[in-house]
């Protein structure tokens, strides 16, 4: 199983400032016939079912806010939000779907500072 | 616009089965895989398995191998998953999610809204 280790745990950030969270998988996600990265990213707010914000590991899903990006690859990624706001509070989650069975990281939870 | 619609919470003994439904509507539902996904109290999330609703071939993580049963009801766009022999660490709320894109795309979007299943003599 590929395992997903998230960094930090949790992170808090003051309006307006960035946030960065990490994401490192076990072994590589990038699938070279394609040179895609089957890496996404979700949005969890309390109470409610996961968001997704990024799929290919930097796409961003239709109306979600560019202050979202994604970047990396292989094994390494990267979650920005730039210019945080108070709607932004929340469990992030990255996701590989690589290979069954898909697995999760272990979730960041951003909070305003 | 897609959705997917889950059935009600549920109060199960340990032993017992459960069964959650999962409706879906607002695109062709032969086309795109259903997956599960539980999430215990206060934890990440943990995918069970996937269903194509073309044919009904499933795809189970080992973990849950030999208790879960996924199947599909075409007529009716309905998704289940029965999940057997439950015990106390099952006590998640449990999500359906549609596959978000063509084949390889196995990213979920969107997500059903959830259903708690708790787990207690």
């Amino acid at each position: 199983d590929i395992v997903m280790t998230q960094s930090p745990d949790s992170l808090a950030v003051s309006l307006g400032e960035r946030a960065t969270i990490n994401c490192k998988s076990s072994q590589s996600v990038l699938y070279r016939s394609n040179n895609k990265n089957y890496l996404a990213w979700y949005q969890q707010k309390s109470g409610q079912p996961p968001k997704l914000l990024i799929y290919w590991a930097s796409t961003r899903e239709s109306g979600v806010s560019d202050r979202f990006s994604g970047s990396g690859s292989g094994t390494d990624f990267t979650l920005t939000i730039s210019a945080l706001q108070a709607e932004d509070v929340a469990v992030y989650y990255c996701h590989q779907y690589y290979s069954t069975p898909y697995t999760f990281g272990q979730g960041t939870k951003l909070e305003i500072k | 616009q897609v959705q997917l619609v889950q059935s009600g919470a549920e109060a199960k003994k340990p032993g017992t089965s459960v069964k959650v439904s999962c409706k879906t509507s607002g695109y062709t539902f032969t086309t795109y895989y259903i997956h599960w996904v539980r999430q215990a109290p206060g934890q990440g999330l943990e995918w069970m398995g996937v269903i194509d609703p073309s044919g009904g071939s499933t795809n189970y993580a080992q973990k849950f191998q030999g208790r879960v049963t996924m199947t599909r009801d075409t007529s009716t766009s309905t998704v289940y998953m029965e999940l057997s022999s439950l015990r106390s660490e099952d006590t998640a709320v449990y999500y359906c999610a549609k596959r978000g894109g063509s084949s390889g795309s196995n990213w979920f979007d969107p997500w059903g809204q959830g259903t708690l299943v708790t787990v207690s003599s």
